[in-house]
């Protein structure tokens, strides 16, 4: 079946430090690839996505990109903020009529002023 | 406001108690989840309504039992819990037919069980 491995956290940084957070995949077929924030108190949120390889989601500064030689999609920033700090997880997702969504352990950030 | 609202937000019951927990959406979508979020372990996905219909049951015990009597509302009945099972439980709606794998999530339930 699909699955997910993330780094474990939690992740420490100072701010406008530079993030990884490593991500790898098992799945069958040609899966999407997505990384979920999410807030303390608040439920998970889509942060970007990528449907096929060597697609490149990003949005508020963070980048992925879908690599199928590695079956990797590393969430990447150039500069973090203390609003950054938050659950980040990774996660794909199969064909089907509905959303059949593999979901990471998530990986904690948090990061210092 | 994320579309997706959770009633209550925390709830705390004993073992013998029944409660539920409610789920709406008002984003005009046609499927519905729930999953269980606990510590250090991967979301799990407990049940899927699509046309609400039940599509997915994964091995969930049966003292928790879902409902949909419609598309947009979704409860999860709560029976002779066991404190393992204190979890956030999530609920999340997604346009059914659509294979963009993005969930819209509500902020959880928070449960307790003494």
């Amino acid at each position: 079946g699909n699955s997910v491995t993330q780094m474990e956290g939690p992740v420490t940084l100072s701010e406008e430090a530079f993030l990884t957070i490593n991500c790898t995949y098992t799945a069958t077929g040609y899966p999407s690839l997505f990384w979920y924030v999410q807030y303390p108190g608040e439920g998970l949120q889509l942060l970007l996505k990528a449907t096929k390889a060597d697609d490149k989601g990003s949005n508020k500064g963070f980048e992925a990109t879908y690599r199928k030689e590695t079956t990797s999609f590393h969430l990447e920033k150039g500069s973090v903020q203390v609003s950054d700090s938050a659950v980040y997880f990774c996660a794909l997702s199969g064909s089907g009529g509905y959303q059949k969504v593999t979901f990471g352990t998530g990986t904690k950030l948090q990061v210092i002023p | 406001e994320t579309g997706v609202t959770q009633t209550p937000r925390h709830l705390v019951m004993g073992m013998t108690n029944k409660k539920s927990l409610k789920c709406e959406q008002h984003l005009g979508h046609n499927a519905m989840y729930w999953y269980k979020q606990s510590a250090k372990k991967p979301l799990e996905l407990m049940f899927v309504y699509s046309l609400e219909e039940r599509v997915e049951n994964n091995s969930v015990p049966s003292r928790f039992s879902p409902e949909c009597p419609n598309s947009s509302h979704l409860f999860l009945h709560l029976h002779t819990l066991q404190p393992e099972d204190s979890a956030l439980y999530l609920c999340a709606s997604s346009p059914q037919g659509f294979d963009t794998g993005e969930l819209f999530f509500g902020e959880g339930s928070r449960l307790t069980v003494l």
